[in-house]
């Protein structure tokens, strides 16, 4: 089976604008969440996608948002870019939470 | 204090050793635990997912889980200088109706040397 893809791999935004990251889960996995690498704070849990529902959020701002479609490919946007969210996101997939698998990251640089 | 703690290494050892990586954690609601290894610039990837407490084997990878004192562990036997990468271990309970994410510790760099 083909692994999690995310496009773009890198990103260079400036302050203010949005930004929208796109992930396309394994086949067949209808579980997509989204995480947040930084080297200050680590690997942080945006949220999760199942069955196009927002099942689970973590502690981020409204600015951060996202979709899954019925294909079970998913979206996280973000308005209003700032310095901070410069980081690596991260998005995995999975039948279920406790066996996610990651796709290889979207590198955004926010100036 | 974080949820989870995890050395951040960077642990060194030489080739063919046996490598042990830790964390603890304070919030026993964690109920599942997994173990990623993370190269450089790449995605984490999943190596070991446990439940209960005990051994899990896989390979040359071990997982131990101790829930009275908090604390897994990743072991590695017959290190080859490939396992060089951060591990990160993730954990995750389940609330209300529906689960929350994964809780990741920072990671340990390790280095194996030829």
């Amino acid at each position: 089976k083909a692994g999690v893809t995310q496009t773009p791999r890198y990103l260079i935004k400036t302050r203010g604008q949005q930004v929208t990251l796109s992930c396309s889960p394994i086949s067949g996995h209808r579980s997509v969440s989204w995480y947040q690498q930084t080297p200050g704070q680590g690997l942080q849990f945006l949220f999760e996608y199942f069955s196009e529902t927002q099942r689970n959020k973590g502690n981020f701002p409204g600015r951060f948002s996202g979709r899954q479609f019925s294909n079970s490919r998913s979206e996280m946007n973000v308005s209003t870019l700032e310095l901070g969210d410069s980081a690596l996101y991260l998005c995995a997939s999975g039948y279920n939470q406790e066996t996610q698998y990651f796709g290889p990251g979207t590198r955004l640089l926010v100036l | 204090q974080k949820e989870v703690e995890q050395d951040p290494g960077p642990l060194s050892v030489p080739e063919g050793a046996i490598v042990s990586l830790n964390c603890t954690y304070s919030n026993s609601a964690f109920q599942y635990f997994m173990w990623y290894r993370q190269y450089s610039r790449k995605g984490p990837e999943l190596l070991m997912y446990t439940y209960s407490s005990g051994n899990k084997e896989d390979g040359r990878f071990t997982a131990q889980v101790d829930k009275s004192s908090k604390y897994i562990s990743l072991f590695i036997r017959d290190s080859q200088p490939s396992d060089s990468a951060t591990y990160l271990c993730a954990m995750k309970m389940y609330s209300g109706g529906g689960a929350d994410g994964l809780t990741f510790g920072k990671g340990t760099h390790l280095i194996i040397q030829p």
